[in-house]
């Protein structure tokens, strides 16, 4: 079926410090997303994107977060600067139209800030 | 305060048995569930998804939804290995983000 890839699979970083986490969403969709897991708590939404711009975002996605997709490569999620909460394993998705439409899901990054 | 409450946290099925899964919604701006499957380390992939009363069937899954009380159910039968795995419920509310529960952690003992 289709596929959804996440680069790096795991990243550690120090506090303070920029991470940008790739996601290459399946080839024809056009509706992206992140979500955030803490251990052992729930996926929880943090922002979609859809034609080059943010739709909407949660109160989780913070000011220091931003997302973008130049050129139709991947979908990026960048956290400038990092904090010990942002520790957590981020999930992207994508979809072919936005509403009810089935969202993919990528395998995960394990973000660790020290 | 959980919009989507899973349950049970976790669950032990013997091979070939039957695993029953619940979910609730408490928000009742949500119209359509999700079910998902997600193995450990994988990406949650899904099953089934239902937004009208009644009860819908894919070979061994069965989900059901009762709409007045925001509850929906995943039922496996003849319960394999393979189905040892983390299974989220999500919940939409109006085409807009996805809300998911803590999901529950099914185990078939061969």
């Amino acid at each position: 079926g289709p596929k959804v890839l996440q680069i790096p699979s795991h990243q550690i970083i120090d506090m303070g410090q920029m991470v940008t986490l790739n996601c290459d969403p399946v080839s024809n969709h056009l509706y992206f997303y992140w979500y955030k897991q803490i251990l052992g708590q729930q996926m929880e939404f943090l922002v979609n994107f859809y034609n080059g711009k943010v739709m909407e975002k949660s109160k989780l996605f913070k000011d220091q977060f931003s997302v973008e997709r130049p050129d139709g490569s991947y979908f990026t999620l960048k956290i400038q600067p990092t904090a010990l909460e942002d520790s957590a394993v981020y999930f992207c998705a994508s979809s072919l139209t936005g509403g009810y439409a089935e969202q993919f899901f990528g395998p995960g990054t394990r973000l660790t800030v020290l | 305060q959980q919009k989507v409450q899973q349950s049970p946290e976790s669950l032990i099925v013997p091979e070939g048995g039957m695993a029953s899964l619940n979910c609730t919604s408490s928000d009742r701006n949500v119209d359509y569930f999700w079910w998902y499957r997600q193995h450990s380390g994988k990406s949650p992939k899904m099953l089934m998804s239902i937004f009208s009363n009644g009860e819908k069937e894919e070979g061994r899954f069965t989900v059901h939804l009762n709409k007045a009380s925001l509850h929906t159910s995943l039922h496996i039968r003849d319960s394999q290995p393979s189905d040892s795995a983390l299974y989220l419920c999500a919940a939409y509310q109006g085409g807009r983000a996805l809300i998911f529960g803590t999901g529950t952690t099914v185990s078939v003992s061969p």
